[in-house]
Protein backbone atom coordinates (compact mmCIF):
# COMPACT_ATOMS: atom_id res chain seq x y z
CA UNK A 1 0.00 0.00 0.00
CA UNK A 2 1.33 3.43 -1.43
CA UNK A 3 -0.56 5.64 1.28
CA UNK A 4 0.34 9.40 0.66
CA UNK A 5 2.93 9.97 -1.53
CA UNK A 6 4.89 13.24 -2.19
CA UNK A 7 6.95 14.39 -4.96
CA UNK A 8 9.88 15.40 -5.05
CA UNK A 9 12.09 14.52 -2.44
CA UNK A 10 14.40 16.80 -2.45
CA UNK A 11 14.39 20.24 -4.52
CA UNK A 12 16.84 23.42 -4.06
CA UNK A 13 15.40 26.47 -5.83
CA UNK A 14 16.71 30.07 -6.42
CA UNK A 15 14.65 32.82 -4.99
CA UNK A 16 12.03 33.85 -7.65
CA UNK A 17 11.29 30.68 -8.99
CA UNK A 18 8.36 28.90 -8.94
CA UNK A 19 7.45 24.79 -8.16
CA UNK A 20 4.82 22.57 -7.67
CA UNK A 21 5.01 19.79 -4.61
CA UNK A 22 2.27 17.07 -5.33
CA UNK A 23 0.65 14.71 -3.34
CA UNK A 24 -1.04 11.42 -4.23
CA UNK A 25 -3.16 9.03 -1.64
CA UNK A 26 -4.38 5.69 -3.09
CA UNK A 27 -6.77 5.60 0.24
CA UNK A 28 -9.85 7.39 -0.98
CA UNK A 29 -9.36 10.20 1.64
CA UNK A 30 -11.71 13.49 1.20
CA UNK A 31 -9.80 15.33 3.45
CA UNK A 32 -5.90 16.88 2.15
CA UNK A 33 -4.15 19.13 4.06
CA UNK A 34 -0.73 20.61 3.53
CA UNK A 35 1.78 21.49 6.23
CA UNK A 36 5.79 22.51 6.70
CA UNK A 37 7.79 21.93 9.15
CA UNK A 38 10.31 24.18 10.30
CA UNK A 39 12.80 23.97 14.02
CA UNK A 40 11.34 24.22 16.44
CA UNK A 41 7.74 25.58 14.97
CA UNK A 42 6.15 22.44 15.15
CA UNK A 43 3.48 21.35 11.94
CA UNK A 44 1.96 24.44 11.07
CA UNK A 45 -1.03 23.93 8.10
CA UNK A 46 -1.01 26.32 5.20
CA UNK A 47 -4.10 25.03 3.34
CA UNK A 48 -6.30 22.11 3.47
CA UNK A 49 -9.26 20.64 1.03
CA UNK A 50 -12.25 18.96 2.23
CA UNK A 51 -13.02 17.29 -1.37
CA UNK A 52 -12.21 17.64 -4.91
CA UNK A 53 -12.68 20.97 -6.20
CA UNK A 54 -12.10 22.77 -3.26
CA UNK A 55 -9.67 24.94 -0.90
CA UNK A 56 -9.35 26.64 2.25
CA UNK A 57 -6.56 28.49 3.96
CA UNK A 58 -4.79 27.29 6.94
CA UNK A 59 -2.87 28.99 9.43
CA UNK A 60 0.14 30.26 7.18
CA UNK A 61 -0.97 30.87 3.67
CA UNK A 62 0.68 33.55 2.54
CA UNK A 63 2.86 32.95 -0.76
CA UNK A 64 1.44 29.64 -1.45
CA UNK A 65 -1.11 28.31 -4.05
CA UNK A 66 -3.08 24.65 -4.13
CA UNK A 67 -5.30 22.86 -6.27
CA UNK A 68 -7.71 19.91 -6.04
CA UNK A 69 -8.88 18.90 -9.19
CA UNK A 70 -8.49 15.41 -8.64
CA UNK A 71 -9.60 12.88 -5.27
CA UNK A 72 -6.80 11.36 -4.91
CA UNK A 73 -4.20 14.64 -6.02
CA UNK A 74 -3.35 17.40 -4.13
CA UNK A 75 -0.99 20.05 -5.05
CA UNK A 76 0.83 22.98 -3.56
CA UNK A 77 2.26 25.72 -5.95
CA UNK A 78 5.20 28.43 -4.92
CA UNK A 79 4.97 31.12 -7.72
CA UNK A 80 8.11 33.30 -6.46
CA UNK A 81 9.90 30.94 -4.00
CA UNK A 82 11.68 33.01 -0.79
CA UNK A 83 14.42 31.83 1.55
CA UNK A 84 11.64 32.07 4.52
CA UNK A 85 9.68 29.15 2.75
CA UNK A 86 13.01 26.89 2.95
CA UNK A 87 11.22 23.69 5.10
CA UNK A 88 9.94 20.64 4.88
CA UNK A 89 6.42 20.03 3.68
CA UNK A 90 4.42 17.40 4.71
CA UNK A 91 1.08 16.10 3.08
CA UNK A 92 -1.44 14.31 4.91
CA UNK A 93 -5.06 13.46 4.04
CA UNK A 94 -7.91 11.75 6.30
CA UNK A 95 -11.11 9.58 5.60
CA UNK A 96 -13.17 11.99 7.53
CA UNK A 97 -13.10 15.34 9.29
CA UNK A 98 -14.84 13.37 12.59
CA UNK A 99 -12.44 13.66 15.42
CA UNK A 100 -11.67 9.86 15.76
CA UNK A 101 -10.37 10.06 11.80
CA UNK A 102 -6.91 9.78 12.12
CA UNK A 103 -3.83 11.75 9.57
CA UNK A 104 -1.91 10.13 7.11
CA UNK A 105 1.01 11.55 6.17
CA UNK A 106 3.49 11.64 3.17
CA UNK A 107 7.46 11.53 3.98
CA UNK A 108 7.97 14.90 3.16
CA UNK A 109 9.62 17.22 0.42
CA UNK A 110 12.78 18.70 1.65
CA UNK A 111 12.70 22.17 0.11
CA UNK A 112 15.48 24.55 0.10
CA UNK A 113 15.63 28.54 -1.45
CA UNK A 114 18.54 29.86 -2.08
CA UNK B 1 -7.89 26.05 20.46
CA UNK B 2 -7.16 23.50 23.71
CA UNK B 3 -3.41 22.77 23.80
CA UNK B 4 -1.46 19.91 25.05
CA UNK B 5 1.98 20.03 27.16
CA UNK B 6 4.49 17.53 27.03
CA UNK B 7 7.81 16.96 28.47
CA UNK B 8 10.64 17.84 25.91
CA UNK B 9 12.40 15.17 26.06
CA UNK B 10 12.75 11.60 28.00
CA UNK B 11 15.19 8.40 27.34
CA UNK B 12 14.08 5.29 28.22
CA UNK B 13 16.28 1.81 28.24
CA UNK B 14 15.75 -0.94 25.23
CA UNK B 15 13.03 -3.62 26.23
CA UNK B 16 11.46 -1.27 29.25
CA UNK B 17 7.92 0.27 28.86
CA UNK B 18 8.13 4.11 28.66
CA UNK B 19 5.16 6.17 30.01
CA UNK B 20 4.97 9.49 27.83
CA UNK B 21 2.47 12.16 29.53
CA UNK B 22 0.54 14.54 28.17
CA UNK B 23 -1.47 17.20 30.07
CA UNK B 24 -4.38 19.05 28.22
CA UNK B 25 -6.38 20.60 31.26
CA UNK B 26 -8.35 22.79 28.45
CA UNK B 27 -9.78 19.79 26.85
CA UNK B 28 -13.53 19.55 26.06
CA UNK B 29 -15.63 17.07 25.95
CA UNK B 30 -16.54 16.16 22.63
CA UNK B 31 -11.94 16.70 21.77
CA UNK B 32 -10.38 13.38 20.63
CA UNK B 33 -7.27 12.36 22.18
CA UNK B 34 -4.88 11.36 19.28
CA UNK B 35 -1.13 10.59 19.62
CA UNK B 36 1.46 10.62 16.42
CA UNK B 37 5.27 9.85 16.31
CA UNK B 38 7.79 11.20 13.71
CA UNK B 39 10.65 9.16 13.25
CA UNK B 40 13.66 10.43 12.18
CA UNK B 41 13.49 12.10 8.38
CA UNK B 42 9.60 10.91 8.00
CA UNK B 43 6.52 11.91 8.26
CA UNK B 44 4.60 11.69 11.05
CA UNK B 45 2.72 8.77 11.83
CA UNK B 46 -0.59 7.70 13.97
CA UNK B 47 -0.18 6.34 17.06
CA UNK B 48 -3.79 5.42 18.96
CA UNK B 49 -6.28 7.75 19.61
CA UNK B 50 -8.78 7.98 22.24
CA UNK B 51 -11.74 9.41 23.95
CA UNK B 52 -12.59 8.16 27.37
CA UNK B 53 -11.74 4.89 28.05
CA UNK B 54 -7.87 3.13 27.89
CA UNK B 55 -7.28 2.16 24.49
CA UNK B 56 -5.00 -0.55 23.60
CA UNK B 57 -3.66 -1.33 19.87
CA UNK B 58 -0.81 -3.45 18.21
CA UNK B 59 1.54 -0.22 18.89
CA UNK B 60 0.86 1.23 22.10
CA UNK B 61 -1.84 1.62 24.72
CA UNK B 62 -3.28 5.28 25.37
CA UNK B 63 -4.40 5.42 29.42
CA UNK B 64 -6.53 8.55 30.01
CA UNK B 65 -7.22 10.15 33.30
CA UNK B 66 -10.77 9.88 34.48
CA UNK B 67 -11.63 13.93 34.40
CA UNK B 68 -9.63 13.72 30.92
CA UNK B 69 -7.19 16.49 31.85
CA UNK B 70 -4.23 14.13 30.89
CA UNK B 71 -3.33 11.08 29.19
CA UNK B 72 -0.70 8.77 28.73
CA UNK B 73 0.86 6.92 26.05
CA UNK B 74 2.56 3.31 26.88
CA UNK B 75 5.01 1.61 25.06
CA UNK B 76 4.98 -1.83 26.32
CA UNK B 77 9.12 -2.66 25.35
CA UNK B 78 10.73 -0.40 23.71
CA UNK B 79 13.10 -0.67 20.89
CA UNK B 80 15.32 1.02 19.31
CA UNK B 81 12.94 2.01 16.57
CA UNK B 82 10.86 3.45 19.06
CA UNK B 83 13.26 6.26 18.97
CA UNK B 84 10.97 9.41 17.50
CA UNK B 85 9.20 12.59 18.95
CA UNK B 86 5.71 11.92 19.81
CA UNK B 87 3.08 14.11 19.36
CA UNK B 88 -0.06 14.60 21.79
CA UNK B 89 -3.02 16.20 19.77
CA UNK B 90 -6.38 17.34 20.77
CA UNK B 91 -8.81 16.69 17.60
CA UNK B 92 -11.73 18.58 17.88
CA UNK B 93 -15.26 18.15 16.14
CA UNK B 94 -14.20 21.79 14.27
CA UNK B 95 -12.18 19.94 11.83
CA UNK B 96 -8.48 18.71 11.15
CA UNK B 97 -8.01 22.16 10.01
CA UNK B 98 -7.79 23.22 14.04
CA UNK B 99 -5.39 20.28 14.76
CA UNK B 100 -2.20 21.99 16.64
CA UNK B 101 0.71 20.18 16.40
CA UNK B 102 3.26 21.35 19.00
CA UNK B 103 6.85 20.16 19.69
CA UNK B 104 6.39 17.18 20.90
CA UNK B 105 8.70 14.54 23.48
CA UNK B 106 11.98 13.39 21.75
CA UNK B 107 12.47 10.01 23.08
CA UNK B 108 15.85 8.59 23.27
CA UNK B 109 16.22 4.42 23.50
CA UNK B 110 19.27 3.49 25.21
CA UNK B 111 21.02 -0.04 24.29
Amino acid sequence: NAGVTQTPKFRVLKTGQSMTLLCAQDMNHEYMYWYRQDPGMGLRLIHYSVGEGTTAKGEVPDGYNVSRLKKQNFLLGLESAAPSQTSVYFCASSLSDYSDSPLHFGNGTRLTVT
Amino acid sequence: DAKTTQPNSMESNEEEPVHLPCNHSTISGTDYIHWYRQLPSQGPEYVIHGLTSNVNNRMASLAIAEDRKSSTLILHRATLRDAAVYYCILRDPQGAQKLVFGQGTRLTINP
